[in-house]
């Protein structure tokens, strides 16, 4: 077990609904990142969370946002879902010290009907 | 933008002999590069990685070696096995911010 962990495993809703998914991290890990796999393709970057605030993000809309809690649990919500948004959201998390290292979660698989 | 380009799609090895991968970047800032291993159904796992500072790094069967003059670098697994089948990720972190790109992946099988 990594220690970073995600919820739900799996998910089905239907175009046009919203959707949040949850990230627990490790204590310690204040960057948590996002990522969408589609299908037979590599992670895509989403967006990044450093000490509750994003500071970098992907080629994704506004309809994607994201909150990180001092927790060290993060989420990610999806608005106005989309045929295409369904794959794999993973996060991955990484203590200030190690200042490379990701582990990522074992992802939420979004399915949009 | 950045892009990382990752060959090939697809590779087939008979088990014992080595599997090479191979990756190229478009950030000539990028200084860190991982490799990461997915198998069916689970998270990317990462199996090593190397920063701009280093040329080559080897973790048992497992060897990284980065040119960035030529913004490339590879994997390379020797006496695969067959557990070592899996789709293999590289990636890249550029200098500017946290981002790491990701290629599109390798699915390597290990014939018996």
């Amino acid at each position: 077990e990594t220690g970073v962990t995600q919820s739900p495993t799996h998910l089905i809703k239907t175009r046009g609904q919203q959707v949040t998914l949850r990230c627990s991290s490790q204590s310690g890990h204040n960057t948590v990142s996002w990522y969408q796999q589609a299908l037979g393709q590599g992670p895509q970057f989403i967006f990044q969370y450093y000490r509750e605030e994003e500071n970098g993000r992907g080629n994704f809309p506004p309809r994607f946002s994201g909150l990180q809690f001092p927790n060290y649990s993060s989420e990610l919500n999806v608005n106005a879902l989309e045929l295409d948004d369904s794959a794999l959201y993973l996060c991955a998390s990484r203590p200030p010290e190690a200042n490379y290292g990701y582990t990522f979660g074992s992802g939420t698989r979004l399915t949009v009907v | 933008g950045e892009n990382v380009e990752q060959h090939p799609s697809t590779l087939s090895v008979q088990e014992g002999d080595s599997a090479v991968i191979k990756c190229t970047y478009s950030d000539s800032a990028s200084n860190y590069f991982p490799w990461y291993k997915q198998e069916l159904g689970k998270r990317p796992q990462l199996i090593i990685d190397i920063r701009s500072n280093v040329g080559e790094k080897k973790d048992q069967r497992i060897a990284v070696t980065l040119n960035k003059t030529a913004k490339h670098f590879s994997l390379h697994i020797t006496e695969t096995q067959p557990e070592d089948s899996a789709v293999y990720f590289c990636a890249a972190r550029g200098n500017r911010d946290d981002k790491i790109i990701f290629g599109k992946g390798t699915r390597l099988h290990i014939l018996p």
